[in-house]
């Protein structure tokens, strides 16, 4: 079955830098897009970014934009967000999502990283 | 920034009807994007309920159903049941973005 595997929770300072894992599993990686999403405590769900599998185009949200890359690994069929100069509002659950091709939706997700940034 | 616009809650007693509305622009809804929804339970993954306006993926209840006019979409939940308590989004494509938009989200309250 589908799994989309997550790295475990980080405790980072501000100013640091931030670099997720997402490994996937149960289909065929370049088969499907991933985005990112994330949820700040008592906020609702902020899309973050998508990646092609299949050539590594990405596309990130205004918001985000500069402070995050999005990546691909396509032999370990892992994904990877990194996001830098941290800051107490990154404080969030970070998710990875399947999304099918020509698609803008998620179809799976994985169980989600707990991000704190604190001093 | 959200573009889409949800109730932050609505509340059922158990076997009554809830309807979620989405009210979005005419750069994502009512450009003909599609809309879809997920049902997220605290300290879970959220789960896909609705794709494509009106499908449901294999194993969601018939109980769930999606429709959309014009720059509106709305979930309803028939049959409601104590288990549908939980957080419920919408979600499209917006064109001036270039980027997925969600809902503010809808908190389903089940009596």
């Amino acid at each position: 079955q589908v799994q989309l595997v997550q790295s475990g929770a980080e405790v980072k300072k501000p100013g640091a830098s931030l670099k997720v894992s997402c490994k996937a599993s149960g289909y065929t990686f370049t088969s499907y897009g991933i985005t990112w999403v994330r949820q700040a405590p008592g906020q609702g769900l902020e899309w973050m970014g998508w990646i092609s599998t299949y050539n590594g185009k990405a596309n990130y949200a205004q918001r985000l934009q500069g402070r995050v890359t999005m990546t691909t690994d396509t032999p370990t069929s892992t994904a990877y967000m990194e996001l830098r100069s941290l800051r107490s509002d990154d404080t969030a659950i970070y998710y990875c999502a399947r999304v099918p091709a020509y698609y803008y939706y998620m179809d799976d997700w994985g169980k989600g990283t707990t991000v704190t940034v604190t001093s | 920034q959200s573009m889409l616009t949800q109730p932050p809650s609505v509340s059922g007693a158990p076997g009554q009807k809830v309807t979620i509305s989405c009210s979005g622009s005419s750069s994502n809804i009512g450009a003909g994007y599609d809309v879809h929804w997920y049902q997220h339970l605290p300290g879970t993954a959220p789960k896909l309920l609705i794709h494509g306006d009106i499908n449901r993926p294999s194993g969601v209840p018939d109980r769930f159903s999606g429709s959309k006019s014009g720059t509106s979409a709305s979930l309803a939940i028939t049959g409601l049941q104590a288990e549908d308590e939980a957080d419920y989004y919408c979600q499209s494509y917006d064109s001036r973005l270039s980027a997925y938009v969600f809902g503010t989200g809808t908190k389903v309250n089940v009596l």
